[in-house]
């Protein structure tokens, strides 16, 4: 089976930068993703690694090293409509995801 | 036009009842998936279904059960539905490595 680990809350001001870390175990390892969910809205993709490393899309990266089963998103020039819930998720050999509980990030001015 | 549709977006019945959730997704991807949120934003895998292949969480009850007319929709179907049952349920599709798409989501509550 899969489980992870996230923190439950973080919060950060405007402009700050903060780091949402993701620990897990797992029966299958095919990668590790993130997504971003507003209240009342839908999880959105934000980012997947495969492989050991840093992957930069605009202010947002995800770090990943297999060996310690550690990941992190790593978030920068916070603003205000980053306020959200943010998972990590494992996905296994058949491409299933299995998230983690979700990270509660408050951004405040 | 939006990828991942599912509908009703809000769902009131009583309990004992049957009820439906449809989705359609317009992307050409070749596997769908239902995740089960409750009102700790859990969210959990329930069914995940390609053209070859359907795989059930172990934990799901078989009061629940996914039907597939075609590639593009999986709709889901609830029987006997408990109080329990309330929650937020979301469709999903994907494409190889791609991300997970889902659809903005049911909300049901059984009273």
């Amino acid at each position: 089976g899969q489980s992870l680990e996230q923190p439950s809350e973080v919060t950060a001001v405007e402009g700050a930068i903060v780091q949402i870390n993701c620990t897990y175990q797992t029966s299958g390892f095919y990668g590790l993703s993130w997504y971003q969910q507003h209240d009342g809205g839908a999880p959105t993709f934000l980012s997947y690694n495969a492989l050991d490393g840093l992957e930069e899309t605009g202010r947002f990266s995800s770090f990943l090293s297999r060996s310690d089963s550690y990941g992190y998103l790593l978030l920068q020039e916070l603003q205000m409509k980053d306020s959200a819930s943010y998972f990590c998720a494992v996905r296994d050999p058949s491409r299933q995801l299995t998230f983690g509980s979700g990270t509660q990030l408050t951004v405040l001015p | 036009d939006t990828a991942v549709s599912q509908t009703p977006k809000y769902l009131v019945t009583q309990m004992g009842n049957d009820k439906s959730i449809k989705c359609e997704q317009n992307l050409g991807h070749d596997t769908m998936y239902w995740y089960k949120q409750d009102s700790k934003k859990f969210l959990k895998i329930m069914f995940s279904y390609n053209n070859k292949e359907l795989i059930i969480n172990e934990t799901v009850p078989n009061r629940f059960s996914p039907k597939s007319p075609d590639k593009a929709h999986l709709n889901l179907h609830i029987n006997s539905l408990e109080l329990g049952d309330s929650a937020v349920y979301f469709c999903a599709s994907s494409q190889d490595r791609d991300g997970y798409t889902f659809g903005s989501g049911t909300r049901l509550t059984v009273v």
